[in-house]
């Protein structure tokens, strides 16, 4: 079975600046992954995903994210954040043609700017 | 819009009573899933189903229930087997055409 961690529970930054938030799966076969983003009050919406290719793969709202498969990562990152990028980060994997083809989701990073 | 309904919002019950969270989609999706959210926790999966009058447990099934009898409806039961049912819940579906999964806008369940 896979899982995913991710790094930080908790992130605070001024804004304008850089974001990098970590997160790491544990599956030996093909993995599509995904970051999504959950707004104070609001429903998960998709940033990004992974299936193949190009492993820089860019998202909305200036996101993107880079899969090194060496390393079993697939950290987001964006070079200037805002005051509404305040939510909370899920990364999460599945395995293609599996059983389930549910999502693994990490435990989550709340991110909150500082104006 | 095609899209994926939860209902209700906000959900009270008594501790020692069943309850039965509603998932309705009209997207055509085959699969679906149900979900638990705990802060710190992430997502946690129950139940999934693939198709019609099929489904299985994921990950924290016990105390939990569902059934698949339309392809449009799976609905969640939290029954009084279930230690700590107060929690935020999410429904999803999956569309295999192109692995896009839609989420539905939760039900936070409270059991005082």
């Amino acid at each position: 079975a896979q899982s995913v961690s991710q790094h930080n529970h908790h992130v605070i930054l001024s804004e304008a600046a850089s974001l990098e938030l970590g997160c790491n799966y544990s599956y030996g076969g093909t993995v599509n992954l995904f970051w999504y983003v959950q707004y104070p009050g609001q429903h998960l919406q998709l940033l990004l995903k992974y299936f193949s290719g190009d492993p820089l793969v860019k998202g909305i709202k200036g996101f993107e994210a880079e899969f090194i498969k060496s390393k079993f990562s697939f950290n987001l990152r964006k070079p200037s954040v805002q005051w509404s990028d305040t939510a909370e980060y899920f990364c999460a994997v599945n395995a293609p043609g599996g059983g389930a083809d549910g999502l693994t989701f990490g435990k989550g990073t709340h991110l909150i700017i500082q104006p | 819009d095609g899209g994926i309904t939860q209902s209700p919002k906000y959900l009270f019950r008594k501790e020692g009573q069943n309850v039965t969270l509603s998932c309705e989609q009209n997207l055509n999706h085959d699969a679906m899933y149900w979900y638990r959210q705990d802060p710190g926790q992430g997502l946690r999966l129950i139940y999934y189903s693939q198709i019609v009058n099929d489904f299985q447990k994921g990950d924290i099934a016990e105390g939990y229930s569902v059934s698949r009898e339309k392809k449009e409806s799976f609905p969640l039961t939290v029954t009084s087997a279930q230690k700590n049912p107060t929690a935020f819940y999410l429904c999803a579906s999956l569309d295999r055409d192109t692995y896009g999964y839609t989420f539905g806008s939760g039900t936070r369940l409270t059991v005082v």
